[in-house]
Parts: C-alpha cells; sequence; structure tokens
C-alpha cells in the first residue's frame, strides 16, 4: 500500500462543476502539498497545509489532521485547469515530500 | 526571484550510454532534492543534499546513479550506464534548510526528460 493514495486517479468534468480531488496519507507529516503538473511542464506548488483549510482564487484545500486526509477542490472549473494535480507528505524529520500517484483531471468546454 | 534552473530539457540516449543533468537551485536554498518521475507515477526521491552533504540517498541506484553538490549551490545527477527503464523526468528541487521548522520555500525546476532507447 503506498503511504499517499490519491482518488480519483481519472476526473473528466464539463465546465463550471465543482471538483473534489481526496488524498490520504499514512505517515507523519510537517505539511501536506498540492502541486500542480501540465504536461511537459514542471510541478508549481499550489497549496502547503499543516492544518484548516487555505484558498487561492477558485481552488480551496482542507486537511483533517486526525484522520490524515486532504481534499483539494475547484470551484467553476475551466479548461484551463487541466492538468495532474499531485498530494505530497511532507517528511517532518527530512523535509522529502513522499508524492501519491496523482489525479489526471480533464475539463471539457 | 529566480526559479530553479534544470538541464538540459530533453535528452535521448542509447542503452549503456552516459548522462548528466544540472541543477542550480534557489539563492539562500541549503537544501536540494532530485526526484524521478517515470510515466504514470508520482515523483520519488533519489538522493537529497543539505549544502554539500547528503542527507538520504536510500532510493539512488548507486551501481549506476551518482550526484554531487561539491560547493554547496549547483548539482549534477549522473547515470552510467544507463538503462532503458531509466528513461523519466528528473525533477531539482530545493527549500530552505530542513529541520528547523521553516515550511516555505519549496521549488520545483521544470524537469529533464530523459528516454533511453
Amino acid at each position: 500500500k503506498n503511504e499517499v493514495e490519491q482518488s480519483p486517479q481519472n476526473l473528466t468534468a464539463q465546465e463550471g462543476e465543482f471538483i473534489t480531488i481526496n488524498c490520504s496519507y499514512s505517515v507523519g507529516i510537517s505539511a501536506l502539498h498540492w502541486l500542480q503538473q501540465h504536461p511537459g511542464g514542471g510541478i508549481v506548488s499550489l497549496f502547503m497545509l499543516s492544518s484548516g483549510k487555505k484558498k487561492h482564487g477558485r481552488l480551496i484545500a482542507t486537511i483533517n489532521i486526525q484522520e490524515k486526509h486532504s481534499s483539494l477542490h475547484i470551484t467553476a472549473s475551466h479548461p484551463r485547469d487541466s492538468a495532474v494535480y499531485i498530494c505530497a507528505a511532507r517528511s517532518p524529520n527530512t523535509d522529502k515530500l513522499i508524492f501519491g500517484t496523482g489525479t489526471r483531471l480533464q475539463v471539457f468546454p | 526571484e529566480a526559479g530553479v534552473a534544470q538541464s538540459p530539457r530533453y535528452k535521448i540516449i542509447e542503452k549503456r550510454q552516459s548522462v548528466a543533468f544540472w541543477c542550480n537551485p534557489i539563492s539562500g536554498h541549503a537544501t536540494l532534492y532530485w526526484y524521478q518521475q517515470i510515466l504514470g507515477q508520482g515523483p520519488k526521491l533519489l538522493i537529497q543534499f543539505q549544502n554539500n552533504g547528503v542527507v538520504d540517498d536510500s532510493q539512488l541506484p548507486k551501481d549506476r546513479f551518482s550526484a554531487e553538490r561539491l560547493k554547496g549551490v549547483d548539482s549534477t545527477l549522473k547515470i552510467q550506464p544507463a538503462k532503458l527503464e531509466d528513461s523519466a523526468v528528473y525533477l531539482c528541487a530545493s527549500s530552505l534548510s530542513f529541520g528547523q521548522g521553516n515550511f516555505g520555500g519549496y521549488t520545483f525546476g521544470s524537469g529533464t526528460r530523459l528516454t533511453v532507447v
């Protein structure tokens, strides 16, 4: 079993839909990262959470430390949101990231 | 601020050849990471440096992979000889010094896409 699990693996949506991507982890963390990766591109950091909730534009990230679960929400999705979204657990000892396998999101007009 | 610089962006080599990747982290970032991302998978840590010392290289295939960060700034990752299964994107990232409760400054480069044929 992977230390960081994401669901779903693939997600398609119509423009305007509300999207949720889930992440569960089984390791101790200092923080949980949500990252975005476009095809052929590098990785962009969206959020870093150690508790509660953060919002940036149409993106919202939440974390429940007791349940070891985090969610990334996209409101009013747009085709430009199409990308792979990855959650990663940050080690409290070394700061290394343990990545989930990613969720491939496609938003159609 | 300038981002994490990596080169080359793309590389195609034949199996058993050697290849080297270069990374220049954000200025002032003491910690540097090399990750390997195989198609369809999440990145996996190969090696982590703190300044010019190795923090974690437990996942680095040391029979063929080597990395150095001699002056504690830029770093080179080498594969010799390459195998087909080394085809992947190699990502470099940097952060402020770890272990001091600093949660900021984790930045990725654009990656080097390696194809071994």
